[in-house]
Order: C-alpha cells, then sequence, then structure tokens
C-alpha cells in the first residue's frame, strides 16, 4: 500500500494562477480531508469528503474547490491564488465506521505534503 | 474558547526528563481521541489512541478524563528523538463527523 500519495511536493505560483493538488488512497478509506498549516500554526481543515460525490467545507475553504468521483481520488483546486494560501498543504484519509452517536473514529492517514508559495 | 486547547510550549527539557502535555476539549459528545507527532517539515502521524481506561505504549503513556473532558501524554524518559510537536485530537460523531486537531506542543529535548 502506497497509503496517501499528494503531488505536487514543492510549487511556486504567480498571483492570480490556479492549479490542482492531486491526492489519492490505495486504502478504501471513506473520509478524505485537505488541511492547510501555517508556518508555526495548527491545521485548519479546507475541505472534507465522506464519500464519493459528497463534498462539504471545513473551517477554511474560500479560495478552494473540490471534487470527489471516486473512493480514491480528491483533488484540491485553487482558483486565482493570492499570497494568503502560500503554506503546506495536507491531504488525508481516514475510515470512519457506524452512524450517529456509534460512529468511531479510525487514525487519520496524511500524506507527505504539499510546500505552495505565491507570489 | 477553542474546541481542543493545547499549551504551545516550547518545552525544554532535558534527556531523560518526564514531560507532561495536556490538552481540552470542549465537546462533551466527543468519541474518539487520539494523540499526533508532527516532525519538523513533515506531517503528522499517528503517536497513540487514548481510551478512558488509560494505555501505555513502552516509555509513552496516554490518559482521557471524559468528566473534566482533558486528555493527557506523558513520555518518561525522554530522548533526543522526542523533539517533536505534539498534536491532540479529538473526533465527535453527533450531528455530523468532525475531526479537531489541536495546535500542538513543542517539545525540545536537550542532550
Amino acid at each position: 500500500n502506497a497509503g496517501v500519495t499528494q503531488t505536487p511536493k514543492f510549487r511556486i505560483l504567480k498571483i492570480g494562477q490556479s492549479m490542482t493538488l492531486q491526492c489519492a488512497q490505495d486504502m478504501n478509506h471513506n473520509y478524505m480531508y485537505w488541511y492547510r498549516q501555517d508556518p508555526g500554526m495548527g491545521l485548519k481543515l479546507i475541505y472534507y469528503s465522506v464519500g464519493a460525490g459528497i463534498t462539504d467545507k471545513g473551517e477554511v475553504p474560500n479560495g478552494y474547490n473540490v471534487s470527489r468521483s471516486t473512493t480514491e481520488d480528491f483533488p484540491l483546486r485553487l482558483e486565482l491564488a493570492a499570497p494568503s494560501q502560500t503554506s503546506v498543504y495536507f491531504c488525508a484519509s481516514s475510515l470512519i465506521l457506524g452512524i450517529g452517536t456509534g460512529v468511531r473514529g479510525n487514525t487519520i492517514y496524511f500524506g507527505e505534503g504539499s510546500w505552495l508559495t505565491v507570489v | 474558547r477553542k474546541e481542543v486547547e493545547q499549551d504551545p510550549g516550547p518545552f525544554n527539557v532535558p534527556e531523560g526528563a518526564t514531560v507532561a502535555f495536556n490538552c481540552t476539549y470542549s465537546n462533551s459528545a466527543s468519541q474518539s481521541f487520539f494523540w499526533y507527532r508532527q516532525d519538523c517539515r513533515k506531517e503528522p502521524k499517528l503517536l497513540m489512541s487514548v481510551y478512558s481506561s488509560g494505555n501505555e505504549d513502552g516509555r509513552f503513556t496516554a490518559q482521557l478524563n471524559r468528566a473534566s473532558q482533558y486528555i493527557s501524554l506523558l513520555i518518561r524518559d525522554s530522548k533526543l528523538s522526542d523533539s517533536a510537536t505534539y498534536l491532540c485530537v479529538v473526533m465527535a460523531g453527533t450531528g455530523g463527523f468532525k475531526t479537531i486537531f489541536g495546535a500542538g506542543t513543542r517539545l525540545f529535548v536537550k542532550a
């Protein structure tokens, strides 16, 4: 198993450009996430997905879009890049079982991160 | 109030020391709890899950106090390789599933 694979590892964008960060997992996890982490700060959830065809906003969704057409893939699209989007982006996945109060969380597995600089 | 709060540190300790981290959470419906470790410029990785009965993994002990809504991590006999940021993670399963990461506590272990 490769786990969670995200590309590219490093990218420099000019203001106003767009790009897509790719993320794939081969663990058949239902939940997938995109986080950003600014220097010296904690993880902030951008978007998440509970399964193919279902996505929802996290804490900081503005300026980003996602799609989940398959269980494996969860790309993150940056439209009109801004310097405020300079950050490290982590894709992650987990297997969440049960419903309602019976939900039990399991380990979240992260990709190695994508370092994005907008200049 | 933040949903998950940690002392940001940094904690600077000598090798061999015992160090404890605490984490508090606000959602009483939270159901799953974890400690993650993040090395500099690396992704977070699971250190250990946290159970109400407490659990131990070698030099690491995790405790959960549901009544007071806090989680602790104890590291005994600190090693240089323990230097990292430790993230408290809380999952709640009611009204939509949420995973909240604390901002992390930075640990420096010195020779």
